[in-house]
């Protein structure tokens, strides 16, 4: 399996501020990298597919670079809303492995 | 809008099976494959496969070769998750969540989860 590693694994910060997340696949997923944000007690949902495209409905504040096997999320001004835990997603190859996640909370 | 509503929680004795459902609503059904995710308390989503909207094709992580199977009804639009000889390892909320398609699989959106206990 390919093994996703996300750091940090948790990160306190302000509203307004610029958030960077990063993850990290054992082998090259070319861009095959999706990032799924997570509130506790709900499903995860969807933000960034094929590592730098925006799903829709998801705010502009939110992007993600990278290929082969590095990769990042940023969260350009982090509002109330954001507070939550990401994950990271290869869909390379079966199974599709997800990041240890990184928890953003309220500094 | 697009939709999965998933069975309610589940308690399970060790040993037992578990079979959950996954209702779509929303858009064609038959378009889009379904995938199984589960997710064990404080701990990463686990990908346990998929199931082919539009036939009976499926794709199963090793790591639940043998004790899980996945089936669909399309004249409900549900699909259903299997699981065998559960054990306390299994204890998990179970996602179902629709592959919006295209070159590589992305998940959007989630059913609500189902919450399973596995306990004697």
């Amino acid at each position: 399996d390919i093994q996703m590693t996300q750091s940090p694994s948790s990160l306190s910060a302000s509203v307004g501020d610029r958030v960077t997340i990063t993850c990290r696949a054992s082998q090259s997923i070319s861009t095959y990298l999706n990032w799924y944000q997570q509130k506790p007690g709900k499903a995860p949902k969807l933000l960034i597919y094929g590592a730098s495209s925006l799903q829709n409905g998801v705010p502009s504040r939110f992007s993600g670079s990278g290929s082969g096997t590095d990769f990042t999320l940023n969260i350009g001004s982090l509002q109330p809303d954001d507070f939550a835990t990401y994950y990271c997603q290869q869909s390379y190859i079966m199974p599709r492995t997800f990041g240890g996640g990184t928890t953003v909370d309220i500094k | 809008q697009v939709q999965l509503a998933q069975s309610g929680a589940e308690v399970k004795k060790p040993g037992a099976s578990v079979k959950i459902s996954c209702r779509a609503s929303g858009y064609i059904f038959t378009n889009h494959a379904i995938h199984w995710v589960r997710q064990a308390p404080g701990q990463r989503p686990e990908c346990m496969g998929w199931v082919n909207g539009g036939n009976d094709g499926t794709d199963y992580s090793q790591r639940f070769q043998g004790r899980v199977t996945f089936t669909r009804n399309a004249a409900a639009n549900t699909v259903y998750m299997e699981l065998t000889r559960l054990r306390s390892e299994d204890t998990a909320v179970y996602f179902c969540a629709r592959d919006i398609g295209g070159e590589s699989t992305k998940l959007d959106p989630w059913g609500q989860g189902t919450p399973v206990i596995v306990s004697s």
